[in-house]
């Protein structure tokens, strides 16, 4: 077990919806990443915050957004779902921005039909 | 072609088999990780290296930042080592850009 925790773990939807995917950081983490991984295209950052800021921006689609909230819990929302966005997204935290170790979450599988 | 790209994509081996996977970066890194994926999905984060070698239990870890190379390797290996092995390089902005993966597969 990580300390980082993902909700939820299942998500089956329709072409068009819109879905929050939370994340909470280890205790005393100040940094969560956003990760999508896709069967056709691997895992791909998505983007990072920092105690409340974003900090860098990866292949993040506009339709995606996402924010830190004073607690550090992150939350990632994705809007006009469409069947390609149908992936696993992880979530990581980690102590500082430029980590050693980044510690993953278990994971929401989104499922878009 | 890929920024980080691994090698072998697939990888068969007997247990008690020494293993080595590949990972090579065209881009310019400020470290390197090497992750873990466990057939349920779970990852984990092995190691980051910046230079040298690292070694935890029977795992080892080099890289050669001249070549922009480095080596995953699995000493002794067990069935329990069968997972998919990912190679990502993080960039100055704090972000990784990833390896598609070789999938390791330890037969007892």
């Amino acid at each position: 077990d990580s300390g980082v925790t993902q909700t939820p773990k299942h998500l089956i939807t329709a072409t068009g919806q819109r879905v929050t995917l939370r994340c909470s950081p280890r205790s005393g983490d100040l940094s969560v990443y956003w990760y999508q991984q896709s069967l056709d295209q691997g895992l791909q950052f998505l983007i990072q915050y920092y105690n409340g800021e974003e900090r860098a921006k990866g292949n993040i689609l506009e339709r995606f957004s996402a924010q830190q909230f004073p607690d550090l819990h992150s939350e990632l929302n994705l809007s006009s779902l469409e069947l390609g966005d149908s992936a696993l997204y992880f979530c990581a935290s980690s102590v500082v921005a430029l980590p050693d170790t980044q510690y993953f979450g278990p994971g929401t599988r989104l499922t878009v039909l | 072609k890929n920024e980080v790209e691994q090698s072998p994509q697939n990888l068969t081996a007997q247990e008690g088999e020494f293993i080595t996977i590949n990972c090579s970066y065209s881009v310019g890194i400020s470290a390197l990780h090497w992750l873990q994926q466990h057939p349920g999905g779970g990852i984990v984060s092995l190691f980051m290296l910046s230079s040298g070698k690292k070694k935890h239990g029977r795992l080892i870890a080099t890289i050669n930042i001249q070549e922009k190379h480095s080596s995953l390797h699995i000493t002794a290996s067990h069935p329990r080592d069968s997972a998919v092995y990912i190679c990502a390089v993080g960039g100055s902005q704090g972000n990784l850009i990833f390896g598609k993966g070789t999938k390791l597969s330890v037969k007892p």
